[in-house]
């Protein structure tokens, strides 16, 4: 078990329904990182947080999206009105420590899987 | 930009035959890359990463920045390793945010 846990593991609702996610880094880790993986494709970057500072958003987060990180440990992703298009695996990652070397390294939850009906 | 590429979707060999999962990248500056597997039903594990230059549950992976090639080896295949690989690039761009390949299913049959 790397640390990261995600919460919940799975999520059914229905198209124009809200959902939130949760994601707990390793031991508090500062860097926190969002993916999001649709069917036959590899992870794709969403956003990183730097304690509470949202510091990149990728072109994928629309503004249906938003992310938080308000005390600097665990992190909340919410999508509005979602679409049938928002159905993936919503992954989260962090290094597993500080010792050096160790930043550069992701460590990965096991995933939030949402399908929008 | 930016891109990692695996062209093999599958890859399919018999138990004890050599592996090699093919990744290419592009990227301007000075690449790290990585690879992850995720077996069956569990989260994405990471295998190895190029700096370490070490060899995990038997596979090795060397750099290539003339043929921007990453490509994953193993002399030995194990039944065990049927899982999805994922090749990774970081670096691009600050923050040390991940491009993934799209993946190579490997299936290790008896």
């Amino acid at each position: 078990d790397t640390g990261v846990s995600q919460d919940p593991r799975h999520k059914i609702t229905k198209r124009g329904q809200n959902v939130t996610f949760r994601c707990d880094p390793i031991s508090e880790h500062n860097r926190l990182y969002w993916y999001r993986q649709t069917l036959g494709q590899g992870p794709e970057f969403l956003t990183y947080f730097q304690n509470e500072a949202q510091l990149e958003k990728s072109r994928l987060l629309s503004d249906r999206f938003s992310a938080e990180r308000p005390k600097g440990s665990f992190s909340t992703l919410e999508i509005q009105r979602t679409e049938q298009g928002d159905s993936a695996m919503y992954l989260c990652a962090s290094p597993p420590s500080f010792r050096p070397g160790d930043e550069e390294t992701q460590y990965f939850g096991p995933g939030t899987r949402l399908l929008v009906l | 930009a930016q891109r990692v590429t695996q062209p093999e979707k599958l890859l399919s060999v018999f138990k004890g035959a050599p592996v090699e999962l093919k990744c290419n990248y592009s990227y301007s500056g000075s690449p790290e890359l990585f690879w992850y597997v995720q077996y069956s039903r569990q989260r994405l594990q990471l295998l190895l990463r190029h700096i370490s230059r070490e060899s995990i549950k038997g596979f090795t992976a060397d750099l290539n920045k003339g043929e921007t090639s990453f490509h994953l080896k193993k002399p030995f295949a194990q039944e065990e390793d049927s899982a999805m690989y994922y090749c990774a690039l970081s670096g691009a761009g600050g923050y040390n945010k991940l491009i993934f390949g799209a993946g190579t299913r490997l299936a290790v049959h008896p």
